[in-house]
C-alpha cells in the first residue's frame, strides 16, 4: 500500500530551528509537497521538491531523497506564527497525491 | 481517521461537455468542504469554500458560472465543470472539515481527481 509517515506532534522553542520528517512509500513519485495549515484555515503551500537536494526559501527549507524515500521540511528563526500543522504529500505515478497526517508544531516562548 | 472520498479519480471529456466531480465524507460530517485546483508542479489553489445548505464563496478569479459547486448535505459536496475546455485540464481535489462541536479545525483531503479535456 501507499503511506505516509510523518511525526504527530513537535514542540519547540521561538527563534530556534525544527526539522520536521517524512518518509514515504509509494506507486511512483512525481513530487513531494509541504504545507502548512492554521487550525480552522485551508492549507498554503511551502515547498515542491521533484528531484533531490535542498530547496531554500526564506526560513524555510525542504530536503528530498528519492532513493530514502524521504523528506524533511526546515524551519528557521521559528516564530510564534509558525505554530500550525505542516502536511507532506506526495504525488504518485496516477498523479494521485498522497497525503500525510500532518505534523502538529507547537511553538513555545 | 477520518476519510474523503472523491470520485472520479480520472477523467477524460470532450470539450464543451461538463463533468461532475463528488467529494464524500465516509465517516464524519462535513459543515465546510474546500475544493481546490493544481496545475501541474504549482501549488494547490482554493477555488471555493462551501457550506453545507448555503451558496458556495468563490475565490478571487474563480468562475461561479463554470464552476458549480453543490453542498446539498453534511456528507457530499459536487463540483462541476461547465463546458469544460482544455484550458480547465486539471488536478482538482477536495477538503472537508468536521462538524463543530469535535471540530478542531483539522481538514482531511480527497484523493484529488484528474480532469483531462480534449
Amino acid at each position: 500500500g501507499q503511506n505516509i509517515d510523518q511525526p504527530t506532534e513537535m514542540t519547540a522553542t521561538e527563534g530556534a530551528i525544527v526539522q520536521i520528517n517524512c518518509t514515504y512509500q509509494t506507486s511512483g513519485f512525481n513530487g513531494l509537497f509541504w504545507y502548512q495549515q492554521h487550525a480552522g484555515e485551508a492549507p498554503t503551500f511551502l515547498s515542491y521538491n521533484v528531484l533531490d537536494g535542498l530547496e531554500e526559501k526564506g526560513r524555510f527549507s525542504s530536503f528530498l531523497s528519492r532513493s530514502k524515500g524521504y523528506s524533511y521540511l526546515l524551519l528557521k528563526e521559528l516564530q510564534m506564527k509558525d505554530s500550525a500543522s505542516y502536511l507532506c504529500a506526495v504525488m504518485d505515478s496516477n498523479y494521485q497525491l498522497i497525503w500525510g497526517a500532518g505534523t502538529k508544531l507547537i511553538i513555545k516562548p | 481517521g477520518a476519510v474523503v472520498s472523491q470520485h472520479p479519480s480520472w477523467v477524460i471529456c470532450k470539450s464543451g461537455t461538463s463533468v461532475k466531480i463528488e467529494c464524500r465524507s465516509l465517516d464524519f460530517q462535513a459543515t465546510t468542504m474546500f475544493w481546490y485546483r493544481q496545475f501541474p508542479k504549482q501549488s494547490l489553489m482554493l477555488m471555493a469554500t462551501s457550506n453545507e445548505g448555503s451558496k458556495a464563496t468563490y475565490e478571487q478569479g474563480v468562475e461561479k458560472d463554470k464552476f458549480l459547486i453543490n453542498h446539498a448535505s453534511l456528507t457530499l459536496s459536487t463540483l462541476t465543470v461547465t463546458s469544460a475546455h482544455p484550458e480547465d485540464s486539471s488536478f482538482y481535489i477536495c477538503s472537508a472539515r468536521a462538524v463543530a462541536g469535535g471540530d478542531t479545525g483539522e481538514l482531511f483531503f480527497g484523493e484529488g481527481s484528474r480532469l483531462t479535456v480534449l
